[in-house]
């Protein structure tokens, strides 16, 4: 099976910068996406990394090691409209047609 | 460019009673996914369509769920009959082609309630 792990809830502070972890099995990694959604509305891309190392857009960073199974957002000078869940999606070569799987998410809330 | 349309964006209905869903893709996406999310969960793939194919339904409850692509644009999903565990948001995404690193797209989703 396929494992995607991130924490349940995080919460920060306007201005700060958090990490968000995602760890995941795969039997035949193929991408690793970051996507956010806010409540009540539908997920929204974010990065993807398919080579380790760092890809940064904007105030949002996405990390991966695939040795490690590996990956995290970062997410710098919080604002608080960044409240929302955050969610790590895996492409795996060994699921029925390179499908891509979700974690649970993590909710952060940005606090003043 | 339009983004994926979905419709009804909020339905109610009692068990055992049937439901049905409408996805309208990005233009030109070959690719079409039904996912279902269950509150305080991930996306979890039901079904998944190049161009009116079915590629992947590994994870669709198949004595209870159905879906189609005909036209190899518009989608719909059915349930018949709807259970209490069917209460989720029932998301359709769509993407260009279904490479790897070929992102997907969301709708809005249809919020559904099963009493």
């Amino acid at each position: 099976g396929q494992n995607i792990d991130q924490p349940t809830e995080m919460t920060a502070t306007e201005g700060a910068i958090v990490q968000i972890n995602c760890t995941y099995q795969t039997s035949g990694f193929n991408g690793l996406f970051w996507y956010q959604q806010h409540a009540g509305e539908a997920p929204t891309f974010l990065s993807y990394n398919v080579l380790d190392g760092l890809e940064e857009k904007g105030r949002f960073s996405s990390f991966l090691s695939r040795s490690k199974g590996y990956s995290y957002l970062l997410l710098k000078e919080l604002q608080m409209k960044d409240s929302a869940s955050y969610l790590c999606a895996v492409r795996d070569r060994g699921l029925s047609n390179n499908d891509m799987r979700f974690g649970a998410g993590t909710r952060l809330t940005v606090k003043p | 460019e339009a983004g994926v349309a979905q419709s009804p964006r909020y339905k109610i209905i009692e068990k055992r009673q049937s439901v049905a869903f409408w996805c309208n893709p990005i233009s030109g996406h070959a690719t079409l996914y039904w996912y279902q999310q269950i509150l305080g969960q991930g996306p979890k793939l039901l079904i998944q369509f190049q161009n009116n194919g079915v590629v992947d339904d590994s994870q669709l409850p198949k004595d209870r769920f159905s879906a189609e692509r005909l036209k190899g644009v518009d989608s719909t999903l059915k349930i018949q009959p709807a259970k209490l565990e069917d209460s989720a948001v029932y998301l359709c995404a769509s993407s260009a082609t279904s490479g790897g690193g070929d992102t997907q797209y969301f709708g809005p989703g249809t919020r559904l309630t099963v009493l």
